[in-house]
């Protein structure tokens, strides 16, 4: 299983970038790399995804370098609302279990 | 959008009790999954299922059994409540047939084992 790696909090202000970076030094061929982001009393939902390189969608981007073992989530310009923990999830479908880390908690102050 | 329905949001039992933690997803999705979040750990996976009447073990099973007698439904079952069991619950679930399916989580059931 690929064990990930992420700081256990990060503080920022409103309208700065943060990027927020996980090791997952075993990561198998076949595994993905996905992000959630989780409020209090709520479930993890879904941000963005990637294998290589970089993705970006409406919400985040996601930097995945050549070898792998490591990714950063990016989110531009954040918002009070963006407090939460994100969680990085390495791993695929296929017959294996989708292991979570401990998350980042992302503290953003006004 | 996917809709992963947990049944109760908050319950209270007392140890020894037997606790059935109901969840229900309305997008026929094969893969459904049962993990606990405590302070400091994360999420942890109880069990999974890949199909009905199919279930895997996850990182910590002890303690837990699941049953998925309909596709839709993936039930968690404490068969004898301790206080460590105290957590929250999380069911989520995903389509099969694919490497990078995501995960679609309900809210969440706080339970507290007195």
């Amino acid at each position: 299983l690929a064990k990930t790696t992420q700081p256990i909090s990060m503080d920022s202000y409103e309208g700065q970038e943060v990027n927020i970076t996980c090791s997952h030094n075993n990561i198998a061929t076949n595994d993905y790399i996905t992000w959630y982001q989780q409020f209090p009393s709520q479930g993890p939902r879904f941000i963005i995804q990637g294998y290589k390189t970089k993705v970006t969608n409406e919400v985040a981007s996601l930097f995945i370098p050549a070898d792998r073992k490591s990714s950063t989530l990016s989110l531009p310009r954040v918002s009070l609302s963006d407090t939460a923990v994100y969680y990085c999830l390495v791993g695929n479908n296929a017959g294996n279990m989708l292991t979570f880390g401990g998350g980042t908690r992302l503290m953003v102050k006004p | 959008d996917v809709k992963v329905t947990q049944s109760s949001r908050y319950l209270v039992k007392r140890t020894g009790e037997k606790v059935f933690l109901e969840c229900v997803q309305d997008m026929d999705h094969e893969n459904m999954f049962w993990y606990r979040q405590d302070p400091g750990l994360g999420l942890r996976l109880i069990y999974f299922s890949y199909d009905v009447k199919m279930k895997e073990k996850g990182d910590i099973p002890e303690g837990y059994s699941v049953s998925r007698e309909k596709k839709e439904r993936f039930s968690l079952i404490l068969e004898s409540a301790s206080t460590n069991q105290t957590s929250m619950y999380l069911c989520a679930s995903s389509l099969e047939g694919q490497l990078n399916e995501k995960l679609f989580f309900g809210s969440g059931t706080q339970l507290s084992v007195l």
